[in-house]
């Protein structure tokens, strides 16, 4: 049906503050992967889920971020004790089947500022 | 290791023609191209394989060179549409299925 869809669009809080991010696929799409994208930048990895399991979360900065995907549908990036420098844009990504040749389909992000 | 995009910011006039080019320092197998216009999702072009051919439609194509670990995305007889930011996204094989992004080039077509 439709294409990858991200709440909110827009997310304000302050230092210190819990916030979660939701993210979903495109149905039927058993990858799922999150960027970050700062000004300026281009996307840049954070975690990617294989149906309910994260297969790779080497691009996660620290433990202050977390992802799920219990159900290998949608996904929520949660991120602790927020700091400035996690302002960006987050995005989310779905592919097929996870394939390196897979076309990865953008939702239109989230854009966090932390105050 | 982030490729390298080439210029970083380009300005046509309707009709002209450009392109950007993607360069690695790893051995690549695929390249992904997508534009992005300010504000909005990432919007794909198209992907180049390892051993593939020059591949596009219409006036927009790429060309992947395996050598020069280098792709090339060349836009025709440009149209004011083409305008936003363009990434490429590198994938090195195997079991990495993560994308590499350079920082973008900068498209403005003017009319």
């Amino acid at each position: 049906g439709a294409g990858v869809s991200q709440t909110p669009s827009n997310k304000v809080t302050e230092k210190g503050k819990y916030v979660e991010l939701r993210c979903d696929p495109i149905s039927g799409h058993t990858a799922l992967y999150w960027y970050r994208q700062s000004l300026g930048q281009g996307p840049e990895f954070l975690i990617y889920f294989q149906g309910t399991g994260a297969a790779d979360d080497s691009g996660l900065p620290n433990d202050r971020f977390f992802a799920v995907r219990p159900e290998g549908s949608v996904s929520t990036l949660k991120i602790q004790r927020t700091e400035r420098g996690d302002s960006a844009v987050y995005l989310c990504a779905s592919s097929e089947l996870g394939l390196a040749t897979d076309t990865q389909y953008f939702g239109p992000g989230t854009r966090l500022t932390v105050l | 290791q982030q490729p390298v995009q080439s210029p970083q910011a380009v300005i046509l006039r309707e009709g002209e023609d450009a392109v950007i080019n993607c360069s690695s320092s790893k051995a690549l197998y695929s390249v992904h191209w997508y534009r992005q216009k300010h504000g909005e999702a990432p919007v794909f072009l198209m992907i180049l394989l390892k051993g593939g051919e020059q591949k596009g439609h219409e006036k927009i194509s790429a060309s992947f060179n395996e050598k020069k670990q280098q792709s090339s995305l060349y836009l025709t007889a440009s149209q004011l549409s083409y305008s936003g930011t363009y990434f490429c996204g590198t994938d090195s094989g195997g079991s990495n299925y993560k994308l590499t992004f350079g920082k973008g080039t900068l498209l403005t077509v003017n009319p």
